[in-house]
């Protein structure tokens, strides 16, 4: 079955640091999509990032930056030189193809990343 | 090209009434996903919809609701006779393809709140 643990609830960072969101995923086949949302107060989940799990190659953008290890079985999310419009919760999700035709996503929990002025 | 657009924002109701929610996707976007977000959890898909045929739907989306999609355009999510436990914020996404796994983009959400 699939499943995705994001295990930092909460995370407070001074403005200009760097933060790093941690996803760990479950998932019995070999090929999956995985996503990085924010969803803001406003409450729209925002795309960030898809990634296919042949493609181990890290990305950058920005100020964020995203780490994929087959490996470890994680997809983690850096950002760089916080700035307070960061603020929000973050999700992780999964999407497996060959568990569901309709590609659904999975998400993990979020981690709500504040960042202070 | 406008995004997703979900109406209500916000709807208030006493237990056992009847609700619906409308979801406009993308123009041209042939699936669209209905998804509920319980507080500090992450989305929980619903149903999906690929053009005007409803081909999944969770365990989650129980006899009470139903989801239709006429003309493979706009989408409505009824829930009858509503409960303390449907208090939600139902989400709403879609995207384009029918093999790709392409992004999903959501609309701002229908909260719902149950009296």
């Amino acid at each position: 079955a699939q499943k995705v643990t994001q295990a930092q609830t909460e995370i407070s960072v001074v403005e200009k640091e760097d933060v790093t969101l941690d996803c760990v995923y479950e998932t019995r086949d070999t090929t999956y999509y995985l996503f990085w949302y924010k969803q803001p107060p406003s409450g729209e989940l925002v795309f960030l990032i898809r990634r296919n799990s042949f493609d181990e190659q890290n990305e950058i953008s920005g100020r964020y930056s995203w780490n994929f290890q087959k490996s470890t079985s994680s997809f983690n999310f850096t950002i760089t030189a916080s700035q307070v419009v960061d603020s929000a919760v973050y999700f992780c999700a999964l999407s497996d193809p060959n568990q569901t035709g309709a590609n659904n996503l999975f998400f993990g929990t979020g981690t709500r990343l504040t960042v202070i002025p | 090209d406008t995004g997703v657009s979900q109406n209500p924002r916000h709807k208030i109701t006493k237990r056992g009434q009847n609700v619906t929610f409308r979801c406009d996707p993308i123009s041209e976007h042939n699936r669209l996903y209905w998804y509920r977000q319980t507080l500090g959890q992450g989305p929980e898909f619903l149903t999906y919809f690929q053009n005007e045929a409803q081909l999944e739907k969770s365990r989650l989306l129980s006899d009470r609701f139903s989801a239709e999609r006429p003309k493979g355009s706009f989408s409505t999510l009824e829930i009858q006779r509503t409960e303390q436990g449907d208090s939600a914020m139902y989400l709403c996404a879609s995207s384009l393809g029918r093999y790709s796994n392409q992004p999903q983009h959501f609309g701002d959400g229908t909260r719902l709140s149950i009296l």
